[in-house]
This record gives structure tokens, C-alpha cells and sequence, in this order.
């Protein structure tokens, strides 16, 4: 298995402009994470997902943020509108099982100007 | 306030030193997690601990699990030049978190050659 896999590594847009990261996870994973990691705060759950289903979304920042996972293969995280402060790095990971071993994708790094 | 404080922030040693990270909570786990993030990389497991006072060994790192379940360490032999990296540890079975996966905000070690 290609592991976890990110797109785009890199992103660079002004401010205001929609940002859609996208994660493709292990097949057979149930779980999906986003995290944000900045210098500031460290590593942050933002969202996870079961089976598809968003469990727990109490760690998105704002409204502007959003993520939805269509099927088990595929899940996008939006910024809508993007704001300087929003420039971090996003992972996503995948694991079998919740608490078990989290499968980190190499991120995407943001940056708004 | 980190729910994980981590000690110490940066560690910037020669290679062939000894060294330890650290991990305290004032809250149990039940499971300990830790990870190394090489730049530009997402965090990759180590090992996990589970019981209290559990020691495990992988090659030149040893991790220990405090008795109560509230704290752990990292302690690498002989450090190498391969061994730096952010170092992060990640809880299991906070309560007042939903019982996911909490992460400190990690160690930066650099081992000179």
C-alpha cells in the first residue's frame, strides 16, 4: 500500500480565495483524522471521520472550515473563505481502528498571503 | 495550557550522547503513544505503551511508562545524526477529550555530527 497520500504538498493563495486539500487513506482503514500543525499550537485534530460519517468536528476552527469524506477512498477539507492565519501544515491520517495507530500522510503545506 | 507538556522543547546534542525526553500529564492514560516526525514528513510511530511501569526497547531508544500512567519518557542511547527529528507523544483516554488521540506539542531534537 502507497500509505496515506496528500494533495497538494504545497499551496499557496491569497487571502479569500476557496482552498480544498485533499486525502486519499489506507484501504481498509475506518478512520480518518485532519490536523492542522502549526509552531504556535502544535498538532490539532480538526475532524474525525467513521466509516464516512464525521464523528467529531469540535476541533474546526471556524465556519469557514469544512471537510466531508464522499466515500471510503476520498476525503477533501475546505477553507472557504482562506485567511492569512490559516497557513499551517494539514495531515491527514488513517487507522483501523480509533485510538490504534494513526498512518500520517506527508501534509499539505498552506500558506495564504 | 498543553493537556500533554512535553520537556524539553529543543535538544541540540553531539552524536554519541545520551538523552531523555519527557512526557507529563496530570491526567491517566491508557495508552501512550510516541512518535518521530522527520522534516517535511508526517509523525510515524515508535511504540505504544499501555501498562503502567511498561519499558520497551527499539534498538537504541528505550520508552518507560510512569507507574501511575501519567508520564513517560524517551531515552536514546548513543544518539545519531538519523535520530533527529520532532519527537511527539500522543494520550489515549482523556475523558474530558472525547477519548482521542491528544498530542503534545513535542521535542526538536538535533544531534550533531
Amino acid at each position: 500500500d502507497a500509505g496515506v497520500i496528500q494533495s497538494p504538498r504545497h499551496e499557496v493563495t491569497e487571502m479569500g480565495q476557496e482552498v480544498t486539500l485533499r486525502c486519499k487513506p489506507i484501504s481498509g482503514h475506518d478512520y480518518l483524522f485532519w490536523y492542522r500543525q502549526t509552531m504556535m499550537r502544535g498538532l490539532e485534530l480538526l475532524i474525525y471521520f467513521n466509516n464516512n460519517v464525521p464523528i467529531d468536528d469540535s476541533g474546526m476552527p471556524e465556519d469557514r472550515f469544512s471537510a466531508k469524506m464522499p466515500n471510503a477512498s476520498f476525503s477533501t477539507l475546505k477553507i472557504q473563505p482562506s485567511e492569512p492565519r490559516d497557513s499551517a501544515v494539514y495531515f491527514c491520517a488513517s487507522s483501523p481502528a480509533r485510538n490504534a495507530e494513526a498512518f500520517f500522510g506527508q501534509g499539505t503545506r498552506l500558506t495564504v498571503v | 495550557t498543553q493537556l500533554l507538556e512535553q520537556s524539553p522543547q529543543f535538544l541540540s546534542i553531539q552524536e554519541g550522547e545520551n538523552l531523555t525526553v519527557y512526557c507529563n500529564s496530570s491526567s491517566v492514560f491508557s495508552s501512550l503513544q510516541w512518535y518521530r516526525q522527520e522534516p517535511g514528513e508526517g509523525p510515524v510511530l515508535l511504540v505504544t505503551v499501555v501498562t503502567g511501569g511498561e519499558v520497551k526497547k527499539l534498538k537504541r531508544l528505550t520508552f518507560q511508562f510512569g507507574d501511575a500512567r501519567k508520564d513517560s519518557s524517551l531515552h536514546i542511547t548513543a544518539a545519531q545524526p538519523g535520530d533527529t527529528g520532532l519527537y511527539l507523544c500522543a494520550g489515549v483516554g482523556f475523558v474530558e477529550y472525547g477519548n482521542k488521540l491528544v498530542f503534545g506539542a513535542g521535542t526538536i531534537l538535533r544531534v550533531k555530527s
